[in-house]
């Protein structure tokens, strides 16, 4: 079974610029979450989504949005980029079979460079 | 709130030496805890997790982690370290009172060097 997929794998933007990053979750699972990860903060939640909905949201500015489709794929969205955005964004998936106790599987991430 | 801390940046052993990689934990009431192993350029790999039961849970390559209720730890361990265990460690924690689907919490983790 393949695992989480996220593209693109790097991606260099300038400041104030946008950027979309993808993810596809393993075949089956409903859940998918994103994570910042920089040196600084560590891991970081962004946003969790479950059947096309938002069920969580993490302490970020409004800039960062997300969505999921039919077919479980994700994408979130950074708009006016700031250097601070330059992190490993990272999915995460998960079957939602038992909730809490589901193990998320992670992706390999994108690398996000704003300069 | 719930935390997770990882009281050790990095942790050095000789290989064939046993390993253990430090997590304890702060959660209201009992917690599922989780570890993740990260290597360079690539996402992180799940290796084991506590929900319920047996304090001894046994994961992937070699890896178990004993949950310890009254000391709120959940340390990894390894009896014998391979240079290719090499890599950054993370515990991560959920809250099972929390309604809804909480995410999990992070340690800031904790990088493992195996020494030839």
């Amino acid at each position: 079974k393949a695992g989480v997929t996220q593209t693109p794998r790097y991606l260099i933007k300038t400041r104030g610029q946008q950027v979309t990053l993808s993810c596809s979750p393993i075949s089956g699972h409903r859940s998918v979450s994103w994570y910042q990860q920089t040196p600084g903060q560590g891991l970081q939640f962004l946003f969790e989504y479950f059947s096309e909905t938002q069920r969580n949201k993490g302490n970020f500015p409004g800039r960062f949005s997300g969505r999921q489709f039919s077919n479980s794929r994700s994408e979130m969205n950074v708009s006016t980029l700031e250097l601070g955005d330059s992190a490993l964004y990272l999915c995460a998936s998960s079957r939602q079979t038992s909730g809490l106790t589901d193990t998320q599987y992670f992706g390999p991430g994108t690398r996000l460079t704003v300069l | 709130a719930q935390s997770v801390a990882q009281p050790e940046d990095q942790v050095n052993v000789a290989e064939g030496n046993p390993l253990t990689v430090k997590c304890t934990y702060s959660v209201s009431g009992n917690p599922y805890l989780f570890w993740y192993v990260q290597y360079p350029n690539r996402g992180l790999q799940f290796l084991l997790k506590y929900i319920t039961g047996d304090n001894l849970v046994k994961g992937s390559y070699g890896f178990e982690a004993e949950f310890n209720k009254s000391q709120t730890s959940f340390h990894l361990k390894k009896p014998s370290a391979l240079v290719s265990d090499s890599a950054l460690y993370f515990c991560a924690v959920r809250d099972p009172r929390n309604s809804g689907n909480t995410p999990l919490v992070f340690g800031k983790g904790t990088r493992l060097s195996v020494i030839a």
